[in-house]
């Protein structure tokens, strides 16, 4: 079964942290996408990637950074985690540009 | 400016009878259109898609209808079950011009709820 993993399904920060959100598939997909989820908001594509060490501002880069040293692995960086990055994060990857996303199951990160 | 819309936040159904969930979008280059199902604490998982050159796509209870010229989709679920009650996100996306017009716009989804 074809699988897109997030490192962890719950996270709490202190303001401030540097946190690193990791995400790994194994489905050999070229791109590889950061969402997050807020209430009412829907899904917010923060950042995507369509190759190794390359990486493109989705809609709301700001106070995000990411890394993608290897095909398979995708992170998402915080640099200095406010308490408006509380959401869940969700990690996605495709085969080029002719389907759909899997998605990884979440995670659920608190910034106090 | 949001190019999928769906602007129905939440939707209760009873059991059994037909859940209908509406997407409007903007964008007349979107080829391609899915649906994704999200459980909470959980990841979306795909449900079904449609491609523009057809109107119609069905899989067991689910049916997406796509209207071209009113630039307008939807999706069938009968019969409803409560396991359905999750959060739907409709999806487009311009595949065929390639590059990140291939990426997924995703609306802001619309929450199920199907009473037993």
């Amino acid at each position: 079964d074809v699988k897109v993993t997030q490192s962890s399904r719950y996270l709490v920060k202190r303001t401030g942290e540097k946190v690193f959100l990791e995400c790994v598939q194994d489905m050999d997909h070229e791109n590889m996408f950061w969402y997050r989820q807020d209430p009412g908001l829907g899904l917010r594509l923060i950042y995507f990637s369509y190759d190794v060490k390359m990486k493109e501002k989705g809609d709301i880069p700001e106070g995000y950074s990411v890394s993608r040293e290897k095909k398979e692995r995708f992170s998402l960086i915080l640099e200095s985690a406010s308490t408006n990055q509380t959401s869940m994060y969700l990690c996605a990857s495709s085969l080029g540009f002719r389907g759909g996303y899997t998605f990884g199951s979440g995670t659920r990160l608190t910034v106090v | 400016d949001q190019q999928v819309k769906q602007n129905s936040p939440s939707l209760s159904v009873q059991e059994g009878r037909i859940s209908i969930l509406n997407c409007d979008y903007t964008n007349s280059m979107f080829d391609y259109f899915l649906w994704y199902k999200k459980y909470p604490a959980e990841g979306p998982t795909f449900l079904i898609s449609i491609s523009s050159i057809k109107d119609k796509n069905e899989d067991g209870r689910f049916t997406v209808f796509l209207n071209k010229s009113a630039k307008h989709l939807s999706l069938h679920i009968v019969p409803s079950q409560p396991g359905d009650s999750a959060v739907y996100f409709c999806a487009a996306s311009a595949r065929n011009y390639g590059g990140s017009q291939g990426n997924l716009i995703f609306g802001k989804g619309t929450k199920l709820s199907v009473k037993p």
